[in-house]
């Protein structure tokens, strides 16, 4: 089954605007991660966040993590047409085994 | 610049026809993955490997999928008998995993699969 949940699936604006995604799981967790796929791509990995951290950025890149809350959110800044893609959160359930429980994806289009 | 590398990319054959997938993960990354992407199920983990040895494989069927490390530069998936219901694109990704962590995971460009 799905750990992390993304919302909205989908999500539309224009060049410039700040793109905001959420992600909620459900168990304890290590970490927290965020994967972009582009179309007909596979996945690569944007950033990830420590439990033990509230805020990490790289680059345009803002993610936030509320363990209390079990949510976290990637906000991307001054978006890009290129920025256009499938966003993923992923946990490892509070295991070490190295195995990611993927959420379904929040679909972002960035409009020229 | 490192890279997982998959092939074929494409794949297309009749229902009942062997399948095999392959995958060379990054050079001295320990652990491999297997996943199934299809618009309804999402991402799936079939299957993963640490230091060649299967660490899970709950997520594959059993009577038709197997999944073998021949050795630490190959990882290969196989399906037979191919059934429709097969048809997604498969990505294998690798990590190097040890005491501690955190871990990422890198991922190739994927097999499509089409079974007709």
């Amino acid at each position: 089954s799905q750990q992390g949940e993304e919302d909205p699936q989908a999500l539309s604006i224009q060049e410039g605007e700040n793109a905001t995604m959420n992600c909620s799981y459900k168990t304890s967790i290590n970490n927290l991660q965020w994967y972009r796929q582009n179309s007909g791509r596979g996945l690569v990995h944007l950033i990830l966040i420590r439990s033990n951290e509230r805020e990490k950025h790289s680059g345009r890149l803002r993610v936030t993590l509320d363990t209390s809350k079990k949510s976290s959110s990637l906000l991307i800044t001054a978006s890009r047409a290129a920025d256009t893609a499938s966003y993923f959160c992923a946990t490892d359930r509070g295991s070490t085994l190295g195995r990611l429980y993927f959420g379904r994806g929040t679909q972002l289009t960035v409009w020229p | 610049d490192a890279r997982v590398t998959q092939t074929p990319r494409h794949k297309v054959t009749e229902m009942g026809q062997e399948v095999t997938m392959r995958c060379q993960p990054i050079l001295g990354h320990n652990t491999v993955f297997w996943y199934r992407q299809t618009m309804m199920q999402g991402l799936e983990l079939l299957a993963y490997f640490r230091n060649r040895a299967p660490l899970d494989d709950s997520g594959m069927p059993k009577d038709r999928f197997s999944a073998e490390m021949p050795d630490a530069t190959l990882a290969t998936l196989k399906i037979q008998p191919s059934e429709p219901r097969d048809s997604a694109v498969y990505f294998c990704a690798s990590g190097l995993y040890n005491s501690g962590g955190p871990y990422e995971q890198y991922f190739g460009p994927g097999t499509r699969l089409t079974v007709t």
